[in-house]
């Protein structure tokens, strides 16, 4: 099982609009609607932001979207805010097993 | 509030087996909708999923670490372990533990424990 492809890294100014994607195979990405999002900052746990593609925890800001198209996941943060500069990565159900993404830096410029 | 919090040597010898302790507070470790899991992440391979763990002791692991990895539950003391045997400078990584929902994501982590692999 091959780690799921996110971008190294992705910056906006606040209040722009930023979109991760997540790129998987149709084992995992596109056989489940089972992607999940975390915001990690290092050192500390990792939070759940988004579960079943495209549903927010309570407390989770609704800046924060998810979708799926085919084998791609995606995470939206809309009016990005100071506090979002984290790193991000993905999350898919594999049938039994779980397959994580390579990551992304959120940098808030 | 559910809180997860990893323990154990920070430091294990080439060959011998690493050994780390999730304690699970806030929450019993036996309620039904929930699986228990172990994830590392390290500078080479990111983030890998370990295995997980339900209550009764029912286990599910990652194929490529099947051989080397056993993850055990004390519900008594609502905590759950992980072992891994014959370890190498390749198990250098950051262990977390995490609680699995419905057994199709994780819904809360500790904040993870660095284990290095060195003589």
């Amino acid at each position: 099982q091959s780690a799921l492809t996110q971008p190294r890294s992705v910056s906006g100014s606040p209040g722009q609009s930023v979109t991760i994607s997540c790129t998987g195979t149709s084992s995992d990405v596109g056989a489940y609607n089972y992607v999940s999002w975390f915001q990690h900052h290092p050192g500390t746990a990792p939070k759940l932001m988004i579960y079943d593609v495209n549903k927010r925890p309570s407390g989770v800001p609704d800046r924060f979207s998810g979708s799926k198209s085919g084998n791609t996941a995606s995470l939206t943060i809309s009016g990005l805010q100071a506090e979002d500069e984290a790193d991000y990565f993905c999350c898919s159900f594999a049938g039994n097993y779980y397959v994580f993404g390579t990551g992304t830096e959120v940098t808030v410029l | 509030q559910l809180q997860l919090q990893e323990s154990g040597p920070g430091l294990v010898k080439p060959s011998e087996t690493l050994s780390l302790t999730c304690t699970v507070s806030g929450g019993s470790i036996s309620s039904a909708d929930f699986y228990w899991g172990w994830i590392r992440q390290s500078p080479g391979k990111g983030l890998e999923w370990i295995g997980n763990i339900y209550y009764s002791g029912s286990t599910y692991y990652n194929p490529s670490l099947k051989s080397r990895v056993t993850i055990s539950v004390d519900t008594s003391k609502n905590q759950f372990s992980l072992k891994l045997s014959s370890v190498s400078a390749a198990d250098t990584a950051v262990y977390y533990c995490a609680r699995l929902r419905m057994a199709y994501y994780f819904d809360c982590w500790g904040q993870g424990t660095p284990v290095t692999v060195s003589s």
